[in-house]
């Protein structure tokens, strides 16, 4: 079945450290990617998404490319800030499955000043 | 801001009690999807609804049910509550029909535990 692996975590980094989270899929057909954020306490946020291959998708300085030969999404970002600090997930669906979300297992940042 | 909205925030229920749990939707949004979060994990799929109707459903069994009303709003009903319950229920909501990328929007979420 369609499933997402990220790397586990957790993760920390000194502020302005450059952010790699590693994200990969399992899908058949077309699925579209995306990274959701989770602050403490909230619910989740999306970060950006991906619809179709070698598409990049970016906000706030994060950026990541869907990548169809190598079936992964890793999320990236030059530099870091303390307010990243956060619980980022990896997500796909496909619209025929009736928008069902999958979502990895998450990853903990820590960015400390 | 999504304008998804849940409530309870937390909720403490005894085993094979019953629960009811109820998010407000973004206006416009004709689908409504809820999640379950355990605690360091991902949240796992329970099911859609999509003009009042189920339109998918995850690997959870019948006693996990939902409704979804005409104004928006929508319910999360478990029977016979288990130990296992105990997580973040989220609820999301999003239009259908947009391609490619259909996309949700999540609440805060329910923290549901049971004792």
């Amino acid at each position: 079945g369609d499933s997402v692996t990220q790397m586990e975590g957790p993760v920390t980094l000194s502020e302005e450290a450059f952010l790699t989270i590693n994200c990969t899929y399992t899908a058949t057909g077309y699925p579209s990617l995306f990274w959701y954020v989770q602050y403490p306490g909230e619910g989740l946020q999306l970060l950006l998404k991906a619809t179709k291959a070698d598409d990049k998708g970016s906000n706030k300085g994060f950026e990541a490319t869907y990548r169809k030969e190598t079936t992964s999404f890793h999320l990236e970002k030059g530099s870091v800030q303390v307010s990243d600090s956060a619980v980022y997930f990896c997500a796909l669906t496909k619209r025929n499955t009736g928008n069902q979300f999958y979502f990895g297992t998450g990853t903990s940042l820590t960015v400390i000043p | 801001e999504t304008g998804v909205t849940q409530s309870p925030t937390h909720l403490i229920k005894t085993r094979g009690q019953q629960v009811t749990l109820r998010c407000s939707s973004q206006s416009g949004h004709n689908t409504v999807s809820w999640y379950q979060q355990a605690l360091g994990q991902g949240p796992q799929f329970i099911f859609q609804y999509y003009r009042e109707e189920e339109n998918g459903r995850g690997n959870f069994p019948p006693r996990f049910s939902g409704l979804q009303f005409p104004n928006y709003s929508s319910e999360l009903n478990v029977n016979a509550l288990e130990l296992d319950d105990s997580a973040l229920y989220l609820c999301a909501s999003g239009v259908s029909g947009t391609s490619p990328a259909y996309e949700q929007y999540f609440g805060p979420g329910t923290r549901l535990t049971v004792t």
